[in-house]
């Protein structure tokens, strides 16, 4: 199957920064991506539609403001968590469609923020 | 997209066929069945999906009944890596990337020794 990857892998930092978080599809191109968050012991909820060249959409709830998403090119895609505060630590991960449309995942990113 | 409903959670022996079961009796003529895992701490993996024929691949079986209401994902020998959430999903299909994936609770399976 197709490859997505997330760097970091995992994350540690104060309240009050920011954390940049990096989606590549190594081996096709997206022009949309999702971004999810997942609380322990919870299923995946989608926080925002990636999509290439043009402005992110948002699910209700989600601050577009504090969760800032750049879709750079066809294979990148970056989440920045902005001003990060102890209730923002979560699992976030993203996936990117095929051109077949299925939907492949990365491996996930742990933000913990002190 | 319609909604699915699954067992919360199912054991099964190893090396045993594992049926984990699936009902989506709002499905549309033109939604998908999509079946994904996620073991403890990873992102969700690919398994298969299936408009209305049954589908196989080397990871498993994806059989959905003639009224497509409901459907039975099956891992034919199942291991202990096999323990994880099972997530059915039914989404519209088709080559239109814009369709994101909308996940339930899922089926946690365990597979014992």
């Amino acid at each position: 199957g197709a490859v997505v990857s997330q760097h970091p892998s995992w994350v540690i930092c104060k309240s009050g920064t920011s954390v940049k978080i990096e989606c590549r599809s190594l081996d096709f191109q997206a022009t949309t991506m999702f971004w999810y968050r997942q609380f322990p012991k919870q299923s995946l909820m989608l926080m925002a539609t990636s999509n290439e060249g043009s402005k992110a959409t948002y699910e209700q709830g989600v601050e577009k403001d504090k969760f800032l998403i750049n879709h750079a090119s066809l294979t990148l895609s970056t989440l920045t968590v902005t001003s990060a505060h102890p209730e923002d630590s979560s699992f976030y991960i993203c996936s990117a469609p095929t051109r077949a449309d299925t939907q492949y995942f990365g491996p996930g990113t742990r933000l913990t923020v002190l | 997209d319609a909604k699915t409903t699954q067992p919360p959670s199912m054991d099964c022996a190893e090396g045993r066929a594992a049926n984990l079961p699936c009902n989506h009796s709002t499905i549309s003529g033109n939604e998908y069945v999509y079946w994904y895992r996620q073991i403890h701490s990873q992102g969700p993996q690919y398994i298969i999906h299936g408009l209305k024929n049954n589908e196989t691949n080397e990871m498993a079986s994806l059989i959905i009944t003639e009224d497509r209401k409901s459907s039975t994902l099956i891992l034919p020998h199942a291991t202990l890596r096999d323990t994880a959430v099972y997530y059915c999903i039914v989404r519209v299909g088709g080559g239109n990337a814009g369709n994101m994936l909308t996940f339930g609770g899922g089926t946690r399976l365990m597979v014992k020794p």
